[in-house]
């Protein structure tokens, strides 16, 4: 069961602007991970975010929570052609007897970002 | 160690075989994860070990599916009678048991049945 679903689902942008992705879920969560992952590739995790925080700032990267509306973004500043892969959101739900399984992250279908140089 | 390793790359095979795929996870790291991902997806967990111990299985794992992870360290997923929809890519993840941070996943083995 997919969790997460991440907007848009395909994002195009000069290099240089800024990127935005969001990611919405469903259930009550520990955390929200960020990964990255380039076509053909395994996944790289980029930052995660704990449910009682509500920002966090890794480099270029900048991750917003809202538990109230279940949602996260994404913003990837002064973007690189180098940042061109698809983005995913995935959510490490808090025990709950109604999940499939309390030891999984949850994961959203994902951004695909291209970064036009 | 410079992560989590898993071979093959790829693997083609024809419909009805069997394969075996490994997985060398982080010498550290307790848990270990076996994820499915099809084109335009999100991984999909199929079973996830503590130690030596399969904790979860997800329901999408037919019976032809099989994992282990005999002494805690490498674990391999094995498929009987490959079919067609069994093509995707295979990815193993590893995390410590603590879970303070995000898992660490191999590149992938990515499996075409014929």
């Amino acid at each position: 069961s997919q969790q997460g679903e991440e907007d848009p689902q395909a994002l195009s942008i000069q290099e240089g602007e800024n990127a935005t992705m969001n990611c919405s879920y469903k259930t009550s969560i520990n955390n929200l991970q960020w990964y990255r992952q380039n076509s053909g590739r395994g996944l790289v995790h980029l930052i995660l975010i704990r449910s009682n925080e509500r920002e966090k700032h890794s480099g270029r990267l900048r991750v917003t929570l809202d538990t109230s509306k279940k949602s996260s973004s994404l913003l990837i500043t002064a973007s690189r052609a180098a940042d061109t892969a698809s983005y995913f959101c995935a959510t490490d739900a808090a025990l709950n007897p109604s999940m499939d399984s309390n030891y999984q992250l949850i994961w959203g279908a994902g951004t695909k970002l291209i970064i036009k140089p | 160690d410079t992560g989590v390793s898993q071979d093959p790359r790829h693997k083609i095979t024809k419909r009805g075989q069997n394969v075996t795929f490994r997985c060398d996870p982080i010498s550290e790291h307790n848990r270990l994860y076996w994820y499915r991902q099809t084109l335009g997806q999100g991984p999909e967990f199929l079973t996830y070990f503590q130690n030596e111990a399969q904790l979860e299985k997800s329901r999408l794992l037919s019976d032809r599916f099989s994992a282990e992870r005999p002494k805690g360290s490498f674990s391999t997923l094995e498929i009987q009678r490959t079919e067609q929809g069994d093509s995707a890519m295979y990815l193993c993840a590893s995390m410590r048991a603590e879970g303070t941070g995000g898992y660490t996943f191999g590149s992938g083995t990515r499996l075409t049945v014929v």
